[in-house]
């Protein structure tokens, strides 16, 4: 069974510009969390989804950032335009059932603003 | 809402004996799970261990172990027998269980290096 799988891997682009990441979640896990890590801080949550529903999206930083989830299937996570401070590692996690323990993350990726 | 401290930034460990690594927490709700993952250098996050507000044994999966102590709020992970591949980043991390969905509240992280 293929595990979450996060592209890119990295990206880097310049203030102002826009960058989507992509999240693949485990096949059949309705529930998928995005996070993220800012250098030096805690991961922190972003949002989560319900099949294709937005189910909390309380950790959303701002406006700038515009997460989808079509079809209850791949995510993807919009950031537009890029400021510098949005550069971390981007966490995407699925389950299938509601208990935090099954959440199985992906390898991240990593987004740099210069 | 929820926190997690992790109080250890980074610490070294000696091939073949135990780490505790420590992770307090705070939140007002009576319902709510630990957990630890490690982020080996490749960058995954891999859950190791879970425990629950209400289990009354401390939780256990083979070489890590959880000491729980709920009146302190606090939730040490111990790794007996380090060995080199336990070299990572390692995560205290909580969820508090409501109906809306379990979103995870992450302490800042502990780096451990196992020296052989």
């Amino acid at each position: 069974e293929a595990g979450v799988t996060q592209f890119p891997s990295h990206s880097v682009i310049e203030k102002g510009q826009t960058v989507t990441l992509r999240c693949d979640p485990i096949s059949g896990h309705d529930n998928l969390y995005w996070y993220r890590r800012v250098m030096g801080k805690e991961i922190k949550f972003l949002l989560h989804f319900v099949k294709e529903s937005k189910q909390d999206e309380s950790g959303m930083p701002n406006n700038r950032f515009l997460a989808e989830r079509t079809g209850g299937t791949y995510s993807t996570l919009k950031v537009q335009p890029a400021e510098l401070e949005d550069s971390g590692v981007y966490f995407c996690a699925s389950s299938q059932g509601v208990l935090p323990y099954e959440q199985y993350f992906g390898p991240g990726t990593r987004l740099t603003v210069t | 809402a929820q926190k997690i401290t992790q109080t250890q930034p980074g610490m070294f460990v000696q091939e073949k004996e135990a780490v505790t690594l420590d992770c307090t927490y705070d939140t007002s709700d009576q319902s709510y799970g630990l957990f630890w993952y490690k982020q080996p250098s490749s960058g995954e996050m891999i859950f190791l261990i879970y425990q629950g507000s209400y289990d009354e044994q401390n939780a256990t999966e083979g070489r890590y172990s959880l000491n729980f102590q709920k009146a302190r709020k606090s939730a040490n992970l111990v790794i007996s027998a380090s060995q080199l591949g336990d070299s990572a980043m390692y995560f205290c991390a909580m969820s508090v269980f409501k109906a809306a969905g379990n979103k995870l509240t992450f302490g800042g992280g502990t780096r451990v290096l196992v020296k052989p």
